[in-house]
C-alpha cells in the first residue's frame, strides 16, 4: 500500500497572502490532482498533472498556480488568498485513465 | 460538457433497510462512473466503478452499483444497511478519451439509525 501526505493540515493566512500547499505520495503513480471541497458541498477540480513537468488546468484553476517537479510530489499556491476561497483542499493521486483515485487527509485553509 | 447530479442531500434510514442513492450523469459519451465514500472526519475512500461490461458493479462493504443507460444513472445500493455506512457519498465521472478528470456530484449525506 502507499500513502498521501499533505502539508500543512491547517493553513491560516491573510486576504491577499500567497499561500503554498504540498503534497507527497509513495504510490508511484502517474497522476495527481488538487481539488477544493467547500463546506456541503462537491470537490472541483484545481489542477492536474498526467505526469512530472506535466500541468493542466482544471475547472476552478483561477486564482491558483501549481508545480510538479517531481513524480511524487504536487504543489498548490493560491496566488492571493481571499475569503471566499477558505475550504479543505484535496491532493489524489492515481495510475493513469479510468483508475480510483486515492485522497489525502486534506489542507484546511483559513483566510483572515 | 458532463456533469453529475446527486438529488438527495440527505438521506435517512433505519438499520437494516435496503439504501439507494440516486446519481445521474450527463455525457455525450460513454461515461466511466465511480462512487466514492467521505467517513465523518475523513478523506474520500473509493467505492467502486463502472468501466464497461457488467452493469451491476460490486465494490468494497457490500455496495453495489447499476449502470443504466437508458435514464443516465448510476444508483448505489446495499442491503441491509448498518450504521457504520453513515457518511457522505459521492458519485463522479470521468468522461472517455482518457482524460483523467473527474466530475464530481454535489454528494449525498447517509445517515442510518440504529
Amino acid at each position: 500500500g502507499g500513502i498521501i501526505t499533505q502539508t500543512p493540515k491547517f493553513l491560516i493566512g491573510q486576504e491577499g497572502q500567497k499561500l503554498t500547499l504540498k503534497c507527497q505520495q509513495n504510490f508511484n503513480h502517474d497522476t495527481m490532482y488538487w481539488y477544493r471541497q467547500d463546506s456541503g458541498k462537491g470537490l472541483r477540480l484545481i489542477y492536474y498533472s498526467i505526469t512530472e513537468n506535466d500541468l493542466q488546468k482544471g475547472d476552478l484553476s483561477e486564482g491558483y498556480d501549481a508545480s510538479r517537479e517531481k513524480k511524487s510530489s504536487f504543489s498548490l499556491t493560491v496566488t492571493s488568498a481571499q475569503k471566499n476561497e477558505m475550504a479543505v483542499f484535496l491532493c489524489a493521486s492515481s495510475w493513469l485513465f479510468y483508475a480510483e483515485q486515492f485522497f489525502g487527509p486534506g489542507t484546511r485553509l483559513t483566510v483572515l | 460538457a458532463q456533469s453529475v447530479d446527486q438529488p438527495d442531500a440527505h438521506v435517512t434510514l433505519s438499520e437494516g433497510a435496503s439504501l439507494e442513492l440516486r446519481c445521474s450523469y450527463s455525457y455525450s459519451a460513454a461515461p466511466y462512473l465511480f462512487w466514492y465514500v467521505q467517513y465523518p472526519g475523513q478523506s474520500l475512500q473509493f467505492l467502486l466503478k463502472y468501466i464497461t461490461g457488467d452493469t451491476v458493479v460490486k465494490g468494497t462493504k457490500g455496495f453495489e452499483a447499476e449502470f443504466r443507460k437508458s435514464n443516465s444513472s448510476f444508483n448505489l445500493k446495499k442491503s441491509p444497511a448498518h450504521w457504520s455506512d453513515s457518511a457522505k457519498y459521492f458519485c463522479a465521472l470521468e468522461g472517455t478519451g482518457g482524460n483523467n478528470k473527474l466530475t464530481f456530484g454535489q454528494g449525498t449525506v447517509l445517515s442510518v439509525i440504529p
